[in-house]
């Protein structure tokens, strides 16, 4: 398995339900994303980790909680969503330079409803 | 206003055309992305460029820092090349800020 992976693809639960998302990075980078994309709305950044440390939380509500293991693996733990919660979940890794240039590989994303 | 704006919202053209979307920003940038989203939801980085012209097979990307702005052409148009085409910026940072794409779609 090469890349950025994510699991599941798909995801429908309810609002009283609690899952969680998967991300595994192959590329040996150092630094993994969470993103929220909208319809009509830009990526939004959830949340950074370097180094396994977490370096951004944007303001996400406390049901969204992440988890980095280590550097490879990421975990988006969901509890008591909301419909507007729906969305996909890109998942992201880079290899930050000490200039702080990056590019960014994505892994294909959870769809997730909520009912 | 976001700080990454891009144009058209929604693009579609004749296979074979030349193609032009552009992207604005008004921050100060350390490099700007090109990245391309296709239906499922995949993005793949297409370029990563801080100064003057890059180019990948039928795909340029250009930018002007004085001005503020990108553009990505791709020539010789394909119905492959439908996708929705997002523009970023990075800041020296970890964090990138992103446009809100353009869809594409190129008929046979």
């Amino acid at each position: 398995e090469t890349g950025v992976t994510q699991t599941p693809r798909h995801l429908v639960m309810g609002m009283t339900n609690k899952k969680s998302l998967k991300c595994e990075q192959h590329l040996g980078h150092n630094a993994m994303y969470w993103y929220k994309q909208s319809a009509k709305k830009p990526l939004e950044l959830m949340f950074v980790y370097n180094f396994k440390e977490q370096t951004e939380n944007n303001s996400v509500p406390s049901r969204f909680s992440p988890e980095c293991p280590n550097s490879s693996h990421l975990f988006l733990h969901l509890h008591t969503l909301q419909p507007e919660d729906s969305a996909l979940y890109l998942c992201a890794s880079s290899q930050l330079a000490p200039s702080g240039e990056q590019t960014q590989y994505f892994g294909p994303g959870t769809r997730l409803l909520v009912l | 206003k976001n700080e990454v704006e891009q144009s058209p919202q929604n693009l579609t053209a004749q296979e074979g055309e030349f193609i032009t979307i552009n992207c604005s920003y008004s921050v100060g940038i350390s490099a700007l992305h090109w990245l391309q989203q296709h239906p499922g939801g995949g993005i793949v980085s297409l370029f990563m460029l801080s100064s003057g012209k890059k180019k990948h097979g039928r795909l340029i990307a250009t930018i002007n820092i004085q001005e503020k702005h990108s553009s990505l052409h791709i020539t010789a148009s394909h119905p492959r090349d439908s996708a929705v085409y997002i523009c970023a910026v990075g800041r020296n940072t970890d964090k990138l800020i992103f446009g809100t794409g353009t869809r594409l779609q190129v008929f046979p």
